[in-house]
């Protein structure tokens, strides 16, 4: 297994640009999530997931579209890029909950000028 | 949801144990205790996790106090690899947030 991945590792956007950032996990996960971590900082929760066609928001939302399709693959879109967006970006799978281990992806930097 | 409060840092000679305390006096029944660490440039990786009972895995021992409002994580035997952010999360069973809060970072010595 892969695990969870992620795409781009780097990436450098311009004020009011979009992008897509990809994440897939191929363990059949029904929860997947994304979060952002600031330099020093915990990571905060940004969207979640329960299942293909099932999105929640998280602590900090505003600014980013998710959807999921189907169930390996939940990606997190910005669609007018902001300075205060410039963060490092982590996705994370989940068989069922609470009660089980959650996966890390290895993360994308995102830089916005 | 329920917050979780740890030192900011610890320091640890290496090949010493490590206690790495975590208070979480707001927990609910439902909520399960998890410890993930990060390491430099990395995402997290899962450490431990329990509900109730002390746990045991090959990487570490989670000690949950009796009134579950308190736990500790156990490194029996510090590396310098194990240097890294510490994050106690509080999880319920039939949610899925996981809300982390800034961590221990540890310090290990050579």
């Amino acid at each position: 297994n892969a695990g969870v991945t992620q795409t781009p590792k780097f990436q450098v956007l311009k004020t009011g640009q979009s992008m897509t950032l990809q994440c897939a996990q191929d363990m059949n996960h029904e929860y997947m999530s994304w979060y952002r971590q600031d330099p020093g900082m915990g990571l905060r929760l940004i969207h979640y997931s329960v299942g293909a066609g099932i999105t929640d928001q998280g602590e900090v939302p505003n600014g980013y579209n998710v959807s999921r399709s189907t169930t390996e693959d939940f990606p997190l879109r910005l669609l007018s890029a902001a300075p205060s967006q410039t963060s490092v970006y982590f996705c994370a799978s989940n068989p069922t909950g609470g009660k089980d281990t959650q996966y890390f992806g290895p993360g994308t930097r995102l830089t916005v000028l | 949801d329920a917050k979780t409060t740890q030192p900011n840092s610890m320091e640890s000679n290496e090949e010493e144990p490590v206690h790495l305390p975590c208070n979480h006096s707001t927990i609910s029944g439902t909520d399960y205790i998890h410890w993930y660490r990060q390491l430099p440039s990395q995402g997290p990786e899962y450490v431990i996790h329990g509900l109730t009972s002390n746990v045991n895995n090959r990487m570490a021992s989670l000690a949950i106090a009796e009134d579950r409002k308190s736990s500790t994580l156990i490194l029996h035997r510090a590396t310098l690899r194990d240097a890294a952010v510490y994050y106690c999360i509080l999880v319920g069973w039939g949610t899925y947030k996981y809300i982390f809060g800034t961590g221990t970072r540890l310090k290990v010595l050579a």
